[in-house]
C-alpha cells in the first residue's frame, strides 16, 4: 500500500484565489510526522509546512495551512491568495518512527493570470 | 553558512562504471538523507545517516552503498552503475530526529548510458 497519496497530477487555480491539494497517507505509526514540500522548475525542494501528529491545531505558515484530519489520515495543503510564483510541483511528505520518509507523487499547480 | 552542497551537479556514466556522489553541510546537522527522484515518482529514500559512523537502509537501498566518516559529508557510492539509476538524487539533513524540517541541497543529475 502506498504510504502517501496524492490523487491530483495536475491543478489549476485563478490568481487570488485559494487552491487545496489533497494528500492522504497510511500508517500504524502512533507518532508521526506529515510534511509539505514546494519544487519549482529550478528543482530545489523548499519546505513549506509541518504537521505533528500529536498537534492539536492545523498547522499554519503565511498563506500555507495544512487541514489535518487524523481520524480520515489525510494532509491537505491550503493556499490561500494564489500568486504566480506559486506554480510549482508540491510534495506530501511522513516521518515515521524510525526516521523513515516517504513521499507522495506530486501536484503540479499552475496559477492563471 | 552554504546549507547543504552536492558534488557533482551532473554527471554522465557509463553501465558498470561507478562514482561517489559527495554532500555536505555546514550546520552541524546529526542527521543526513539521500534520496532519489524519478520521474511520477516523487523522492524516494536510499539510506540515512543519525550520526558520524552510522548509516542505515532506507525504501530503495540497492545498489548504492553510503559512508559517513565525517558528521558534515555523507558519500553515496554506485559501485557498478546500472541505467535504472538514472536520477536526480538529493541530499538532506536535519538536527534531529524531531526537528520539523529537512534542509535539501541544489541535487545532482546522474544519468547512466
Amino acid at each position: 500500500a502506498q504510504k502517501i497519496t496524492q490523487t491530483q497530477p495536475g491543478m489549476f487555480v485563478q490568481e487570488k484565489e485559494a487552491v487545496t491539494l489533497d494528500c492522504t497517507y497510511d500508517t500504524s505509526d502512533p507518532s508521526y510526522g506529515l510534511f509539505w514540500y514546494k519544487q519549482p522548475s529550478s528543482g530545489e525542494m523548499i519546505f513549506l509546512i509541518y504537521q505533528g501528529s500529536y498537534d492539536q491545531q492545523n498547522a499554519t505558515e503565511g498563506r500555507y495551512s495544512l487541514n489535518f484530519q487524523k481520524a480520515r489520515k489525510s494532509a491537505n495543503l491550503v493556499i490561500s491568495a494564489s500568486q504566480l510564483g506559486d506554480s510549482a510541483m508540491y510534495f506530501c511528505a511522513m516521518r515515521e518512527t524510525g526516521n523513515q520518509f516517504y513521499f507522495g507523487t506530486g501536484t503540479s499547480l499552475t496559477v492563471i493570470p | 553558512n552554504a546549507g547543504v552542497t552536492q558534488t557533482p551537479k551532473f554527471r554522465v556514466l557509463k553501465t558498470g562504471q561507478s562514482m561517489t556522489l559527495l554532500c555536505a553541510q555546514d550546520m552541524n546537522h546529526e542527521y543526513m538523507y539521500w534520496y532519489r527522484q524519478d520521474p511520477g515518482m516523487g523522492l524516494r529514500l536510499i539510506h540515512y545517516s543519525v550520526g558520524e559512523g552510522t548509516t542505515a537502509k532506507g525504501e530503495v537501498p540497492d545498489g548504492y552503498n553510503v559512508s559517513r566518516l565525517k558528521k558534515q559529508n555523507f558519500l553515496l557510492g554506485l559501485e557498478s552503475a546500472a541505467p535504472s539509476q538514472t536520477s536526480v538524487y538529493f541530499c538532506a539533513s536535519s538536527p534531529d530526529l524531531y526537528y520539523n524540517e529537512q534542509f535539501f541541497g541544489p541535487g545532482t543529475r546522474l544519468t547512466v548510458l
